[in-house]
């Protein structure tokens, strides 16, 4: 079945920026997403990208996508310590689930 | 606009009981799913509920159920707890499936039931 994979665990220094990568398996995957979540909270949505773009930019944070690897990357520009989190990785096709990686854990250190 | 409300936000049930969990979704929602978390599986897909109907169901056994309400309203019961059961539980909602803009999915905070 489909599967979507992310590093567990990224440290970075405040005032940095964080890389966290995913790669997925599901080549009808229509719109891949990134949610956010912070200690004993739901997930929030943080961004998307539909399929047939490369970059999507908002703010300080930059998706970008490439489908022939199948790779999706969230960069965080000037990471603070609010960004530290779990984020998560999904992707979903018409008519399919959502699937979910296991998250990738970002610590930012002062 | 209120957010996805679940209740209770805490749970601690010992093995063979069982549980039930609450979803109010956002107003206007018709779709709810649940998920469950834990710290070694990430996110795993249990089922997903629209206008009353089971749209679809996720690989788990039968003892994690579900049903929806005429209010869009959404319960979980899993019976004969085991201690594997112990996770934070998901609800999440969504409008109806908006063509180019792409599904969202929008979450409560959960409800972690521990069972002992």
């Amino acid at each position: 079945g489909e599967d979507v994979e992310q590093s567990l665990f990224l440290s970075v220094r405040e005032g940095d920026s964080s890389v966290i990568n995913c790669t997925y398996t599901d080549s009808s995957s229509t719109y891949l997403y990134w949610y956010k979540q912070e200690p004993g909270a739901g997930l929030q949505l943080l961004t998307y990208i539909f399929s047939n773009m490369d970059m999507k930019q908002d703010q300080r944070l930059t998706v970008l996508l490439n489908k022939k690897d199948k790779h999706l990357s969230l960069r965080i520009a000037d990471t603070q310590t609010g960004d530290s989190a779990i984020y998560f990785c999904a992707e979903k096709s018409y008519g399919q689930n959502f699937v979910f990686g296991p998250g990738t854990r970002l610590s930012v250190l002062p | 606009k209120a957010g996805v409300t679940q209740t209770p936000r805490y749970l601690i049930k010992t093995r063979g009981q069982q549980v039930t969990l609450s979803c109010s979704p956002i107003s206007g929602h018709r779709s709810v799913s649940w998920y469950q978390q834990t710290p070694g599986q990430g996110l795993q897909f249990l089922f997903e509920y629209f206008s009353e109907t089971q749209r679809n169901k996720g690989n788990f056994p039968g003892r994690f159920s579900g049903r929806q309400f005429s209010n869009s309203r959404s319960e979980m019961n899993v019976s004969t707890l085991e201690l594997g059961d112990s996770a934070l539980y998901l609800c999440a909602s969504k409008p109806q499936f908006t063509g180019d803009v792409g599904e969202k999915l929008f979450f409560g905070s959960g409800t972690q039931l521990s069972v002992l």
